[in-house]
């Protein structure tokens, strides 16, 4: 299985800041990387797939990139609705599998 | 609006087996190239992919898992289902049913149903 490493595991940021998460594959996986974002007691969110394509409706403010091995999402001014554990995961073969998630709290 | 739905029973007991539901709304199990699958996740912890099914029956399991793993589908109702046999504790989860586009990422995804094995 491939392994998906994201660091780090919990940031502290306040609103406006700049994040960046990093999500580390064991293997290449080409662009095969999705995104998601999941609040408290909810279910996960789908953000982005192919490494950073967004999905209809999410706020031009995430962005994703990378390709390979390592891969980070991006948020470019941080907003009291992002504070959630973010997830990659990785698509390129079976069975899929997702990073270990990161948390974004509020500093 | 296609929307997610897990039903089933809340409590399991050891040794035996978790059966969930998925129902469909907002479109058809059956329409474009989609597939349907079951996440779980442990309580504070990660998400782990179980298995997805086409409308046509065809299946794929994760393999740490598809020796108890039987998900099928019911295109009358427009629902799918996860069967998880010989639970243990370590099974105790909250399973998420989810939109498995073209075998690649998972959206949207249900409210998500909390199943605890006692023991």
């Amino acid at each position: 299985d491939i392994q998906m490493t994201q660091s780090p595991s919990t940031l502290s940021a306040s609103v406006g800041d700049r994040v960046t998460i990093t999500c580390r594959a064991s293997q290449s996986i080409s662009s095969w990387l999705a995104w998601y974002q999941q609040k408290p007691g909810k279910a996960p969110k789908f953000l982005i797939y192919k490494a950073s394509s967004l999905e209809s409706g999410v706020p031009s403010r995430f962005s994703g990139s990378g390709s390979g091995t390592e891969f980070t999402l991006t948020i470019s001014s941080l907003q009291p609705d992002d504070f959630a554990t973010y997830y990659c995961q990785q698509y390129n073969s079976y069975p899929r599998t997702f990073g270990q998630g990161t948390k974004v709290e509020i500093k | 609006q296609l929307q997610l739905q897990e039903s089933g029973p809340g409590l399991v007991k050891s040794s035996e087996t978790l059966s969930l539901t998925c129902s469909v709304s907002g479109a058809s199990i059956s329409g474009n190239s989609y597939f349907w699958g079951w996440i779980r996740q442990p309580p504070g912890k990660g998400l782990e992919w179980i298995g997805s099914i086409y409308y046509s029956g065809s299946t794929y399991y994760n393999p740490s898992l598809k020796s108890r793993v039987t998900i099928s589908v019911d295109t009358s109702k427009n629902q799918f289902s996860l069967k998880l046999s010989s639970v243990t504790a370590a099974d105790t989860a909250v399973y998420y049913c989810a939109r498995d586009y073209q075998r690649d990422w998972f959206g949207p995804w249900g409210q998500g149903s909390l199943v605890t094995v006692s023991s």
